[in-house]
């Protein structure tokens, strides 16, 4: 238990449909992050988000739009998603500053079909 | 640019032996982080050890050593006495001056019974 809870665990979606991505933390950190793992590559940064605000967006296709209503949840909404967004996804909180180590959910494994 | 470099993509090694993970990293900063992580099957990041870039001394964390190299620009990980649930992924990260984490592409490590 690392105080970051991802729901749902496992998602299958269709290309059509919407769906979305829930992460809470009860750490009382003040930065919450979406990250995807795809097979055989190295993690992708996709949102920061920083006091509810965002700071960081790396070129994510707007097929991915993140909501932060407040400092302890963080959603990832997805619609009309392609078979190449199937990875799992990760979400993490911290506390800002350079010895503020990121605590990871367990993660969502996504698969588009 | 920043960077962190993982060159094993996998490693196989006999339980109870000592096994070194290699990380390297590129960093123009002063004051930087370094984390190591471990990925099992199940998906979930878990945080085994961190090394600050003024911390006089290497950092341990029982079974876990940072082997920290400054002036080559290393920081491996030791895990003394594998054990078979050391089989995973292990992520090397650098947290820059903007507190966001770089990540290395991992190394599959799997332990031999």
């Amino acid at each position: 238990e690392t105080g970051v809870t991802q729901t749902p665990r496992h998602l299958v979606m269709g290309m059509t449909n919407k769906k979305s991505l829930k992460c809470e933390q009860h750490l009382g950190h003040n930065a919450m992050y979406w990250y995807k793992q795809s097979a055989k590559k190295p993690l992708e940064l996709m949102f920061v988000y920083s006091l509810e605000e965002r700071v960081e967006n790396n070129s994510v296709p707007s097929r991915f739009s993140p909501e932060c209503p407040n400092s302890s949840h963080l959603f990832l909404h997805l619609h009309t998603l392609q078979p190449e967004d199937s990875a799992l996804y990760l979400c993490a909180s911290s506390q800002d500053g350079a010895r503020g180590r990121a605590f990871f959910g367990q993660g969502t494994r996504l698969t588009v079909v | 640019a920043q960077k962190i470099t993982q060159t094993q993509p996998g490693m196989f090694v006999q339980e109870k032996e000592a096994v070194t993970l290699d990380c390297t990293y590129d960093t123009s900063d002063p004051s930087y982080g370094l984390f190591w992580y471990k990925q099992p099957s199940s998906g979930e990041m878990i945080f085994l050890i961190y090394q600050g870039s003024y911390d006089q001394q290497n950092a341990t964390e029982g079974r876990y050593s940072l082997n920290f190299q400054k002036a080559r620009k290393s920081a491996n990980l030791v895990i003394s006495a594998s054990q078979l649930g050391d089989s995973a992924m292990y992520f090397c990260a650098m947290r820059d001056s903007n507190y966001q984490l770089i990540w290395g592409a991992g190394t599959k490590l799997i332990i031999k019974p």
